[in-house]
């Protein structure tokens, strides 16, 4: 059973903190994502790493970084927070090759309010 | 623009009586279009997926979707929805370049 998960499902952070959101998965996919999700707007992509140490930003980089030091972990870093960062942040995982699938698996997602 | 639309934000239904999400998509080359469905409070679920082969594809939980090229779409049907069917439905389209288009989700009502 493959299982994605993420460091925390509830965050309350202050505008101008550095925030860390962490994502552990345990099924050897190369590829992990981050998404954030807001009502109206469905997910929209942060990041995407397709290898340890590789990534390409998404549709919405700006005030956000990632890191990939090893296989299983996909980090996201909110440089200084601010309130429009306010959001349900989704990790997935999926393999990167078409015969083993192209499906995403999704952690439960963290709630970010930012004050 | 290459990009996934679903065009009804809430769609209600009956239990029992059948029901469809729909899904239209706009990507060059073969799509390869995946539903995903997301309970309250929960990440977002794998249902089925769409690579090559038959148009209709059959997935969890009783669901299925019929992919139609001259019509560019992908609609979500089920022959007879639960109550517990209830949640919120997302389209997806692979990029090439193994990133994704998801649209902005229908959330279904199963009506006792």
């Amino acid at each position: 059973d493959v299982k994605v998960t993420q460091s925390s499902r509830y965050l309350v952070k202050r505008t101008g903190e550095k925030v860390f959101l962490e994502c552990v998965q345990d099924m050897d996919h190369e590829n992990m994502f981050w998404y954030r999700q807001d009502p109206g707007l469905g997910l929209r992509l942060i990041y995407f790493s397709y290898d340890v140490k590789m990534k390409e930003k998404g549709d919405i980089p700006e005030g956000y970084s990632v890191s990939r030091e090893k296989k299983e972990r996909f980090s996201l870093i909110l440089e200084s927070a601010s309130t429009n960062q306010t959001s349900m942040y989704l990790c997935a995982s999926s393999f990167r090759r078409r015969e083993q699938g192209y499906e995403q698996y999704f952690g439960p997602g963290t709630r970010l309010t930012v004050t | 623009a290459q990009s996934v639309a679903q065009p009804e934000d809430q769609v209600n239904v009956a239990e029992g009586n059948p029901l469809t999400v729909k899904c239209t998509y706009s990507v060059s080359g073969n799509p390869y279009l995946f539903w995903y469905v997301q309970y309250p409070n929960r990440g977002l679920q794998f249902l089925l997926k769409y690579i090559t082969g038959d148009n209709l594809v059959k997935g969890s939980y009783g669901f299925e979707a019929e992919f139609n090229k001259s019509q560019t779409s992908f609609h979500l049907k089920k022959p007879s929805a639960l109550v517990s069917d209830s949640a919120l439905y997302f389209c997806a389209v692979r990029k090439p370049g193994n990133q994704f288009y998801f649209g902005t989700g229908t959330s279904l009502t199963v009506i006792p």
